[in-house]
């Protein structure tokens, strides 16, 4: 099957600990996306790569990194210097980023103990 | 002023009817608009999408566009408890990112 993987569905952290999120995809899209969702709010971006060892920061990327090494691949690391992490963790992928249509993964959702 | 609004809602209409959502942008060189249905804590899934001004219908769903007015619709005529979710627009903004912008959503309960 075709599609966007992420894992964990939950994850749990606790104050001061960097976490790592991961995001795979079949697709062979080359732009892939992260967003984050919070309670009653829209999707907001967080960082975006269109190729391989390349990405750019979204509206949001502070406290946040990323790394593009492969191309199916597109890990988020949520560190310490995230405030308030809590959220909902939304990982998308386009077959280029001039084409628009972004679909996503299932999700993480990350609490912050 | 947001890049792209709706209305929060929630908005309820009784199974059978016609739900429309509403959608305004603000700038003006926008190209792309999306529509994505969100159930309670899932990821957004992709309804329609639509480039250019009028009408697109696709099953029981109507995207409407019109970009003088800066507004992009969606209709989900019969509507069936199956429906109730949250409703995303997205608009892919002008520029060479061409980020997509999302609004805050329209919650729908389409009632029995």
């Amino acid at each position: 099957d075709g599609g966007i993987t992420q894992s964990p569905k939950y994850l749990f952290r606790k104050e001061g600990q960097n976490v790592t999120l991961s995001c795979e995809q079949n697709l062979n899209h080359d732009a892939m996306y992260w967003y984050r969702q919070d309670p009653g709010q829209g999707l907001r971006l967080i960082y975006y790569s269109q190729i391989v060892n390349d990405f750019q920061k979204g509206d949001i990327a502070e406290g946040y990194s990323v790394s593009r090494e492969k191309k199916e691949s597109f890990p988020l690391t949520v560190t310490s210097a995230q405030k308030n992490p809590t959220a909902f963790y939304l990982c998308a992928s386009s077959e280029k980023h001039s084409t628009d249509t972004q679909y996503f993964g299932p999700g993480t959702r990350l609490t912050v103990l | 002023q947001k890049e792209v609004e709706q209305n929060s809602g929630p908005l309820s209409v009784p199974e059978g009817a016609i739900a429309s959502l509403n959608c305004t942008y603000s700038d003006r060189g926008s190209q792309s608009f999306f529509w994505y249905r969100q159930y309670s804590g899932k990821s957004p899934e992709l309804i329609m999408s639509i480039y250019s001004n009028g009408d697109k219908e696709d099953g029981r769903f109507t995207a409407q566009l019109n970009k003088a007015s800066q507004y992009v619709s969606l209709l989900i005529r019969d509507s069936q408890p199956s429906d109730s979710a949250t409703y995303l627009c997205a608009v892919a903004l002008s520029g060479s990112a061409r980020q997509l912008t999302f609004g805050s959503g329209t919650q729908l309960t389409v009632l029995p």
